[in-house]
């Protein structure tokens, strides 16, 4: 049971280049959620997917793009890279029944230059 | 709105004392509050959460409190050891109906605990 994992951990794009984070979580959990981490501003929620076949815009969603590919899978796409999109991206899930506890993955640190 | 506002923004202690820190937060739909502790390079993990029908929950040296009334809610650690030492973040949720568990998180608290 590897729980949430994300690929890949270090990624340096140059600007206007476009990359896919994946997410994956072997919990059975019905929701997923993508998030970011700046210096001195926690954690902020850039999209979320509540159930298979749903995703909505979170806080920051400028600039990204999700695909929730099955139960399992959640990725998120940035078309056209910024250096303001320089940080470091978790994805959590959240079993959706019983419980309201999110678990959260790595994490990717992304630099844009 | 949703915001939560965390302080302190740093906190230094010495081995043995206790810690505490203090979230407030607007929404008072708001009803389930969880902390997460973050290690440098590493992931948030859980560390204890609360629900608004709750006004205290303990686990070993870690406790928090809530005030509904207040719209606030604290970490407690008492007996603080070094491996105590990371970041800490509160959130906050509207459990249930469309929030879908969507979290807001506060800006971190770096706690450091001098041997």
């Amino acid at each position: 049971n590897a729980g949430v994992t994300q690929t890949p951990k270090f990624q340096v794009l140059k600007t206007g280049q476009s990359m896919t984070l994946q997410c994956a979580q072997d919990m059975n959990h019905n929701s997923m959620y993508w998030y970011r981490q700046d210096p001195g501003m926690g954690l902020r929620l850039i999209y979320y997917s509540a159930s298979e076949g749903t995703t909505d815009k979170g806080e920051v969603p400028n600039g990204y793009n999700v695909s929730r590919l099955n139960k399992r899978e959640f990725s998120l796409r940035l078309e056209s890279a910024a250096p303001s999109q320089t940080s470091v991206y978790f994805c959590a899930s959240r079993a959706g029944w019983g419980t309201d506890t999110q678990y959260f993955g790595p994490g990717t640190r992304l630099t844009v230059l | 709105g949703e915001n939560v506002e965390q302080h302190p923004s740093t906190l230094s202690v010495q081995e043995g004392d206790s810690a505490v820190i203090k979230c407030t937060y607007s929404d008072s739909a708001s009803n389930y509050f969880p902390w997460y502790k973050q290690e440098l390079g590493k992931r948030p993990q859980l560390i204890i959460d609360i629900r608004s029908n709750v006004g205290e929950k303990k686990d070993q040296r870690i406790a928090v409190t809530l005030n509904k009334t207040a719209k606030h809610f604290s970490l407690h650690i008492t007996e603080t050891q070094p491996e105590d030492s990371a970041v800490y973040f509160c959130a906050r949720t509207n459990a249930g109906g469309t929030s879908y568990g969507k979290l807001t998180f506060g800006q971190g608290t770096i706690l450091t605990v001098h041997p």
